[in-house]
């Protein structure tokens, strides 16, 4: 099975950076992925990474090292509408996805 | 736009009756379609896995003869939640990969069963 942990909430201010992090033990990996969702809305994908480092993406970075079972979400110049439940989710080798409890980031001005 | 479509968007059905919940892949052929639920202030759970052609894989806990799940054809599959009760309500998502990174949601079903 997959056991995935991310902190609960998370508050910045506007224009400012926040960094979201993920530790996962899995029983096989395939992948991991961050997603946006918003209350009462399907999630939307943010990033991909499978193998260690950076991937960078516009305002948004992940990162990811597999020896620790590490990730985090790097989110720059904040804004509003970045208030939203950010969920770290670990793919095994039957592409299913396993995902955190998420993270609330709040945004405020 | 949505390359996975999903409908109905939100339902209220009375205890005991049937919902039946599509989710369409619009561009691409989905041979495998994940099917989770989402309880308020909680993460997505896979309930099962879909194959087009076979039968259904059930996570555990997950009683298959309460979520049937048909994928008939390479673009459509489809979750019915039968003799539903109001414990069922939930939100209800499936998921399809395009290609091998690309996994995306469709829009969601509230689901509430009064």
């Amino acid at each position: 099975g997959q056991n995935i942990d991310q902190p609960t909430e998370m508050t910045a201010t506007e224009g400012a950076i926040v960094q979201i992090n993920c530790t996962y033990q899995t029983s096989g990996f395939n992948g991991l992925f961050w997603y946006q969702q918003h209350a009462g809305e399907a999630p939307t994908f943010l990033s991909y990474n499978v193998l260690d480092g950076l991937e960078e993406k516009g305002r948004f970075s992940s990162f990811l090292s597999r020896s620790k079972g590490y990730s985090y979400l790097l989110l720059k110049e904040l804004q509003m509408k970045d208030s939203a439940s950010y969920l770290c989710a670990v793919r095994d080798g039957d592409y299913k996805l396993s995902f955190g409890a998420g993270t609330t980031v709040t945004v405020r001005a | 736009g949505a390359v996975v479509s999903q409908h109905p968007s939100w339902v209220i059905c009375k205890s005991g009756t049937s919902v039946k919940i599509e989710c369409r892949s619009l561009d691409f052929q989905a041979t495998t379609m994940f099917w989770y639920r989402q309880f308020p202030k909680q993460s997505l759970m896979l309930m099962a896995t879909s194959n087009e052609g076979s039968k259904a894989t059930y996570e555990q806990g997950v009683e298959k003869d309460k979520f049937l799940i048909n994928h008939a054809s390479l673009t459509l599959s489809t979750l019915t939640v039968t003799s539903a009760h109001p414990e069922d309500s939930s939100f209800y998502i499936c998921s399809s990969y395009r290609g091998d990174t690309e996994a995306f949601f469709g829009q969601g079903t509230r689901l509430t069963v009064v």
